[in-house]
């Protein structure tokens, strides 16, 4: 069964830092698929970055990137000049077909 | 008004009480989702639909049943449910579930369900 490990039940980070988020999980997979998603509270989860098993190069959008190192089958995002905004929830998942598993989270707090 | 909607927000229910809950996306999508969400937990996928067919039911117990009459609305029927039933009850959409796309899936602001 694939599962998906988030190690960091919570994080924080100085505003304008950087904080990485890490991500593992599980399958025999190796076509499949990878986001990580935002819950802020009281609002809708909403997608931050997606990656594609069978590309090689590292999804980034904008102040967000990850590290995604298949064969240590890890997804890690990167969050580069932290904002007040970045505060949130924070879940990696995984979709292989019509499946969709995702981690318990990691509640992110960002000091000003 | 745009993107996923879901009524009621917050749902108060007896164990002997039959109830529903409302999706509705204004995206133009194929797929609809109905998950679970409790405290500490992963988010847990209950049933999927793709086109209105229901294509996925992750060993969900039958007093929770879903009803996708058309592309744009979801319902989750409730019935005889249980105190370990109360959960976040979060709907998403995506485009389809064509293979080889990461599509994204639109979330709901969900139903906060409490089973007394």
């Amino acid at each position: 069964a694939q599962t998906v490990t988030q190690s960091q039940p919570e994080m924080s980070v100085q505003e304008a830092e950087t904080v990485t988020l890490s991500c593992t999980y599980d399958t025999s997979e190796s076509d499949y698929y990878l986001f990580w998603y935002k819950q802020p509270p009281s609002r809708q989860m909403i997608l931050v970055i997606r990656q594609e098993a069978y590309k090689q190069q590292n999804a980034t959008e904008n102040r967000f990137s990850v590290n995604f190192q298949k064969a240590a089958k890890s997804f890690s995002l990167k969050i580069s000049d932290s904002q007040l905004g970045d505060a949130a929830m924070y879940f990696c998942a995984y979709r292989r077909g019509n499946q969709f598993y995702f981690g318990t989270g990691t509640s992110l707090t960002v000091i000003p | 008004e745009t993107g996923v909607t879901q009524t009621p927000r917050h749902l108060v229910m007896g164990m002997t009480n039959k109830k529903s809950l409302k999706c509705e996306q204004h995206l133009g999508h194929n797929a609809m989702y109905w998950y679970k969400q409790s405290a500490k937990k992963p988010l847990e996928l209950m049933f999927v639909y793709n086109f209105k067919e229901q294509t996925e039911n992750n060993s969900v117990p039958s007093r929770f049943s879903p009803e996708c009459p058309n592309s744009s609305h979801l319902f989750l029927h409730l019935h005889t449910l249980q105190p370990e039933d109360s959960a976040l009850y979060l709907c998403a959409s995506s485009q389809d579930l064509a293979s080889g796309r990461a599509d994204e899936q639109f979330f709901g602001p969900g139903t906060r369900l409490t089973v007394l």
